[in-house]
């Protein structure tokens, strides 16, 4: 059963475009949402997070937008650059030591 | 430098064999996981602990094993009983508590033959 969907499985910007990552989820008891960023051949890296008594959360080019009452919350890239190019994995997760429930990730390509 | 050690980085074995991959950190953190990556599957967890000598099973154990005799080391074993061992295999920590944060290694390529 997943638990965390995630859409598109793979998407082409060109540089300077908006990247838009999309995740949904089930269990009303998620109380933490991170992003996570995987170049290739490299474990994933902490990329930004949020909880959910924020509706938005920026750090940079890179925002999370939270929609707790349609259970929804995406990644948005501005400026999209060629070093974005990456997997990108939303996820969430509830209470005490975390188990973390991942999305089935994003392929992002950038294009010059 | 602080961080999680994952070796071999790849590893070819014969089907029937077991396996074991090492993940080390120097993080002090209390809880480390195993996570395995399929293409189009994200990452699925195998096992955590949380603490020394304590272990739980995630959603995909059978077929592996772990243990935790230290709190720096987390081995994890791929036995001849897991039917599709051919992965991605990512080793993590966090601190524990309610941040969320998981800290990868590089992670450890097993292709069985």
């Amino acid at each position: 059963q997943q638990q965390v969907k995630q859409s598109p499985q793979s998407l082409i910007v060109q540089k300077g475009g908006i990247s838009i990552i999309n995740c949904a989820y089930e269990n009303t008891a998620f109380d933490y949402f991170p992003w996570y960023q995987q170049f290739p051949g490299k474990g994933p890296a902490l990329l930004i997070a949020i909880r959910p008594d924020v509706s938005e959360k920026k750090e940079g080019r890179f925002t999370i937008s939270f929609n707790k009452s349609a259970k929804q919350f995406s990644l948005h890239i501005m400026d999209s650059q060629p070093g974005d190019s990456a997997t990108y994995f939303c996820a969430a997760s509830s209470g005490g030591y975390q188990k973390v429930t991942f999305g089935t990730g994003t392929k992002l390509q950038v294009i010059p | 430098d602080g961080g999680i050690t994952q070796s071999p980085k790849y590893l070819f074995r014969k089907e029937g064999q077991n396996v074991t991959l090492s993940c080390e950190q120097n993080l002090n953190h209390d809880a480390m996981y195993w996570y395995r990556q399929d293409p189009g599957q994200g990452l699925r967890l195998i096992y955590y602990s949380q603490i020394v000598n304590d272990f739980q099973k995630g959603d995909i154990a059978e077929g592996y094993s772990v243990s935790r005799e230290k709190k720096e080391s987390f081995p994890l074993t791929v036995t001849s009983a897991q039917k599709n061992p051919t992965a991605f295999y990512l080793c993590a920590s966090s601190v524990g508590g309610v941040t969320g944060e998981l800290f990868f290694g590089e992670g450890s390529r097993l292709t069985v033959l």
